[in-house]
């Protein structure tokens, strides 16, 4: 079993829908959970860093932690045609390094015009 | 703020040759992480970098290597190139490699293997 599972999709909403992406973990230690956006032929860009558990905005984009279930999502809201990319979660444990990141195989999403 | 400059973009080789990519992190970015990323695999870590020095590495042969130099820009390495190198080879950067200070990715450099 991985250390953490995600849908590898694809994905596909119509424009203006609120989409809802998610992954699974095993590993109990991690602390700190992040959320990446790579669009075809770029590099994973940080959209969003959360420490332990709860809820962050940043526009139309929220992220969410439950520890206890060990799940995390990324919901976007207001979804519009560039939001169309791979979505990757990304997880560590607190006293770790850059070596011990553990990501997610990414989800593929397209937003229908 | 300039952020993470890999190059080349792209690269052509044949089997058995060897290559050289380059990763230059963001100002001030102490931390370099190299990363292979193919679409069976995912994102695997190949190693860490800080101040010159290999940090961690992961589960790559020996034909992978990398360095850091004094102004925190690394190299990476590949030798002897084999059919399933091709793939797109991810530089991040960070402070200092710790959990609490999230990596920012390059571009990438896609390896082609003929």
């Amino acid at each position: 079993q991985k250390e953490v599972e995600q849908d590898p999709g694809p994905l596909s909403v119509p424009e203006g829908a609120i989409v809802s992406l998610n992954c699974t973990y095993s590993n109990s230690a991690f602390q700190y959970f992040m959320w990446y956006r790579q669009y075809s032929r770029k590099g994973p860009e940080l959209l969003m860093y959360t420490y332990s558990s709860g809820n962050k905005e940043d526009g139309r984009f929220t992220a969410q932690v439950d520890k206890s279930s060990k799940y995390i999502s990324l919901f976007i809201r207001d979804s519009q045609p560039s939001d169309s990319a791979t979505y990757l979660c990304a997880m560590s444990r607190r006293y770790s390094s850059a070596s011990k990141i553990i990501f997610g195989s990414g989800t593929r999403l397209s937003i229908r015009p | 703020k300039a952020g993470v400059t890999q190059t080349p973009r792209y690269l052509i080789k044949t089997r058995g040759q060897q290559v050289t990519l380059s990763c230059s992190p963001i100002s001030g970015h102490r931390s370099v992480s190299w990363y292979q990323q193919t679409p069976g695999q995912g994102l695997q870590f190949l190693f860490e970098y800080f101040s010159e020095t290999q940090r961690n590495k992961g589960n790559f042969p020996g034909r992978f290597s990398g360095r850091q130099f004094s102004n925190s820009r690394s190299e990476m390495n590949v030798s002897t190139l084999e059919l399933g190198d091709s793939a797109l080879y991810l530089c991040a950067s960070s402070l200092d490699g710790s959990p609490n200070q999230p990596q920012h990715f390059g571009d990438g450099t896609r390896l082609s293997i003929l």
